[in-house]
Order: structure tokens, then sequence, then C-alpha cells
């Protein structure tokens, strides 16, 4: 199984809501990422989990909150979000460490109103 | 300037043409990938490559470390070849650092 499963597809979500992205691997990877992609341009690194432990925060604001659960899971928790945090958020997991090939999932299409 | 350059921007080939994106990248690293993207986001990795070449059916992906530079090549170009390649390096502290990306499209 090589695959990366994301929930929601899509998200439409209010100013004021709070929301949960949920990402699930089962490869055995114990590194875990969160990117966030805006129209055409490539993906940014927002977070890096190694061994379920955070090891980089790309100075992200903190209405996104990453959660790592367990070594198959990676959660993005979502508070009081702004307009401009519409994107698509995707997520990765590779071996460690972070430089070894990693694995997509399709991407959560998050609209903020 | 960008740590990793891509060219072209945008590509429009017919189909069963030979297609080539290049990337050419500035700083050291340990590895490099090419990743697909096709409309509806999810991202593919297609191949990394530390050196020399490697093929997969009709893609054949080439790297010289020396003149930091890789090129993807499409043989038989199809229709559903048409997205967008990313070129990304691993370089320093083991980040990926994306190329913009090539828009391919492929007309039947």
């Amino acid at each position: 199984d090589t695959e990366v499963t994301q929930t929601p597809k899509h998200l439409v979500m209010g100013m004021t809501n709070k929301k949960s992205l949920k990402c699930e691997q089962h490869m055995g990877h114990r590194a875990m990422y969160w990117y966030k992609q805006k129209a055409k341009k490539p993906p940014e690194l927002m977070f890096v989990y190694s061994y379920e432990k955070l090891s980089i925060n790309e100075s992200v604001p903190s209405r996104f909150s990453p959660e790592c659960p367990n070594s198959s899971l990676l959660n993005l928790h979502l508070h009081a979000l702004q307009p401009e945090d519409s994107a698509l958020y995707l997520c990765a997991s590779s071996q460690p460490p972070q430089g070894r090939e990693q694995y997509f999932g399709p991407g959560t299409r998050l609209t903020v109103t | 300037k960008n740590e990793v350059e891509q060219s072209p921007q945008n590509l429009t080939a017919q189909e069963g043409e030979f297609i080539t994106i290049n990337c050419s990248y500035s700083v050291g690293i340990s590895a490099l990938h090419w990743l697909q993207q096709h409309p509806g986001g999810g991202i593919v990795s297609l191949f990394m490559l530390s050196s020399g070449k490697k093929k997969h059916g009709r893609l054949i992906a080439t790297i010289n470390i020396q003149e930091k530079h890789s090129s993807l090549h499409i043989t038989a170009s199809h229709p559903r070849d048409s997205a967008v390649y990313i070129c990304a390096v691993i370089s320093s502290g083991s980040r990926l650092t994306f190329g913009e990306g090539t828009q391919l499209t492929v007309n039947p």
C-alpha cells in the first residue's frame, strides 16, 4: 500500500469556524508533512513530524495547529482562519530523514469565506 | 534568483512528440525529485535520483551533478500526460525546495 489518504477532499469554512484536516498512511513511514499550495505555485512546507514529534514549524500562524496522534495519522486543526488561507493543503509521508522520497496525498481544497 | 529554475514554464505539444523539461539548481543537493500534479491537486512522485539516469515506461530522467542540471523526457507523448511537472531538490537540512513547475499540455 503506497497510498496517503486525506479527508475531506473539499472544505468550506467561515472565519469563526473550527475544523480539522486528516491524513493517514499505512506505509510505516515515520516522517509526515503538511504543505500549503496556492494556485499556480509550488507547495510550501508548513510542518514536519518525525517519529511523532514536531521537528519543523515554518513559522506558521498559530491558527494552524498540527497534531500527530500516532505514526499513521496526521491532523491539522484550523481555527479563526482568514480568506487568504484558502488553498490546497497537501499531506506527505516518507521515511526519516526528510530527504527520502515523499509520497503525497490528494490534498484538501480549503475555502475560507 | 530561485534556487531551482525550471524551463519552459509552459509547453504545448502534439500527441506523439518527444518532450523535454529542464531543471537547474544552484545549491548542493543530495537528491532530486520529479513530481507530477494533475488538475485537482494530487502529486505523484515520478522519480527520485541522485546520479545518472532512470527510466519508467515512457518517462526518462537524467541528472548531471557537476552541471547542477536535470532533465525529464517524455517519449511518445499522450494527452493524459498533460499535467504540471515539478522539479524539487533535497538540499542542506534535508528540505525539499521546489521549482515553479512546468505546465504541459499535449493535444490530440
